[in-house]
């Protein structure tokens, strides 16, 4: 079973950059995706991207593009999710989800990293 | 890209029957049959329950169904108990909009 580890909490200023990840272990391959989920307080689910950990084919929504960037480093299988400029309003929970080449459905989900954007 | 649109809420007495509808549109759920349902409870991530419109993976309850008819797609919880109290998401594959996936709007079920 595949399972997706995230990094920690992290708290930070409007401005700032940050980097946050989601490694893959029990899986050696690196036929998989990684999509990134944002999910505000009291709201639903939101699709931010996802990205091809073999080749680092990314695709972002419309509402992020430009904002954030999504990559992965397939010799470690570890995806991530980046700001340049953080605002306030990226303050959200984001997971992390592992899909297989091929298919339609995300299998396994990390654990959730909360950003905290605050002056 | 809209989301897709599932009821906000979805209520029933243990032992029970609930069906959870989402719908969208000829872009995504009617043409493809790559829908997925995720269990969400508080404070934890999300789970998959349904796969490919009706394909529970291993380890989830025969309790658990999901059909499609046209561009609704559909999960239904029967024999309902108090764990099963979360929300509930739908997503779908979607030629539309970029990432190729979309959500739908996410719904509580509550046992009452």
């Amino acid at each position: 079973e595949v399972q997706l580890v995230q990094s920690g909490a992290e708290v930070k200023k409007p401005g700032e950059s940050l980097r946050i990840s989601c490694q893959a272990t029990g899986y050696s391959l690196t036929d998989y995706w990684i999509g990134w989920v944002r999910q505000t307080p009291g709201r639903g689910l939101e699709w931010m991207g996802i990205t091809h950990v073999g080749y680092s084919d990314s695709r972002y929504s419309p509402s992020v593009q430009g904002q954030v960037t999504i990559s992965a480093d397939k010799s470690i299988n570890t995806a991530y999710l980046q700001w340049s400029g953080l605002k306030a309003s990226d303050t959200a929970m984001f997971y992390c989800a592992w899909a297989l080449d091929g298919t339609m459905w995300w299998a396994d989900w990390g654990q959730g990293t909360l950003v905290t954007v605050s002056s | 890209q809209s989301a897709l649109t599932q009821p906000a809420s979805v209520s029933g007495s243990p032992g029970q029957s609930i069906t959870i509808s989402c719908t969208g549109t000829s872009s995504d759920i009617g043409d493809y049959n790559f829908v997925s349902w995720y269990q969400q409870h508080p404070g934890k991530a999300p789970k998959v329950m349904i796969y490919d419109v009706s394909n529970r993976p291993s380890g989830i309850s025969d309790r658990f169904s999901g059909s499609k008819s046209g561009n609704t797609a559909s999960l239904t919880i029967s024999g309902l108990q108090a764990e099963d109290e979360a929300d509930y998401y739908c997503t779908s594959y979607t030629r539309s909009s970029s990432p190729d996936y979309v959500f739908g709007t996410g719904t509580k079920v509550t046992v009452l």
